[in-house]
């Protein structure tokens, strides 16, 4: 079975700063993994996704992750936070194309809410 | 632009009611997701969808139905409400072309509560 943990309940950061928000995973096989936003009272907005190749992706809104396969991590970085960014990060991993019960099922960790302060 | 819509943004039912969540996808995906929200726990799958008429259970479906009987539409069925529904239900669609591995996409929520 597939599972994502996001360690930290909350991550503050000052405007300006650089911003990581965490995220391991465990898998058997390849992983596929996916950062999604949500913003206060809407639905989540996909931000980019971990498929194969360059192990930096980069997404939405000045977003990268950065896949590292030794240490089973997908972090979410950006280099200069904004205050819009203030915002709840959820880590999310699916099971391999063509494994019986996938059907592009996700798995979510618990998520993380970020404070961007002034 | 890809849409999800859901039937309301806020709902409050009482305890015992029958509620139904709806969903719409003019996407047309074949696949289509039920979620609940809870602090501290993230989205937890209710049931899924792979097809018109097609459903399986998520990993807490105890206490919930679905029905999907047109290929744009989603719905969340509580037979009988109780409390510890209360929580914010997000739907999603999500289409697979080949091996390509697509995002899901999420309508805006609804946050029900019971009473």
């Amino acid at each position: 079975a597939q599972s994502v943990a996001q360690p930290e309940d909350q991550v503050n950061v000052a405007e300006g700063n650089p911003l990581t928000v965490k995220c391991t995973y465990s898998v058997s096989g390849n992983p596929y993994l996916f950062w999604y936003v949500q913003y206060p009272n809407r639905g989540l907005q996909f931000l980019l996704k971990y498929i194969t190749g360059d192990n930096l992706v980069k997404g939405s809104y000045g977003f990268e992750a950065e896949f590292n396969k030794s240490q089973t991590s997908f972090h979410l970085k950006k280099p200069s936070a904004l205050v819009s960014d203030s915002a709840l990060y959820f880590c999310a991993v699916r099971l391999s194309w063509g494994t019986t019960d996938s059907w592009g099922k996700l798995q979510f960790g618990a998520g993380t809410q970020v404070v961007v302060t002034p | 632009d890809v849409k999800v819509t859901q039937s309301s943004r806020y709902l409050v039912k009482r305890t015992g009611e029958k509620v139904f969540l709806e969903c719409v996808q003019d996407m047309d995906h074949e696949n289509m997701f039920w979620y609940r929200q809870d602090p501290g726990l993230g989205l937890r799958l209710i049931y899924f969808s792979y097809d018109v008429k097609m459903k399986e259970k998520g990993d807490i479906p105890e206490g919930y139905s679905v029905s999907r009987e047109k290929k744009e539409r989603f719905s969340l069925i509580l037979e009988s409400a109780s409390t510890n529904q209360t929580s914010m239900y997000l739907c999603a669609s999500h289409n697979e072309a080949g091996a390509t591995y697509n995002e899901q996409f999420f309508g805006p929520g609804t946050r029900l509560t019971v009473l």
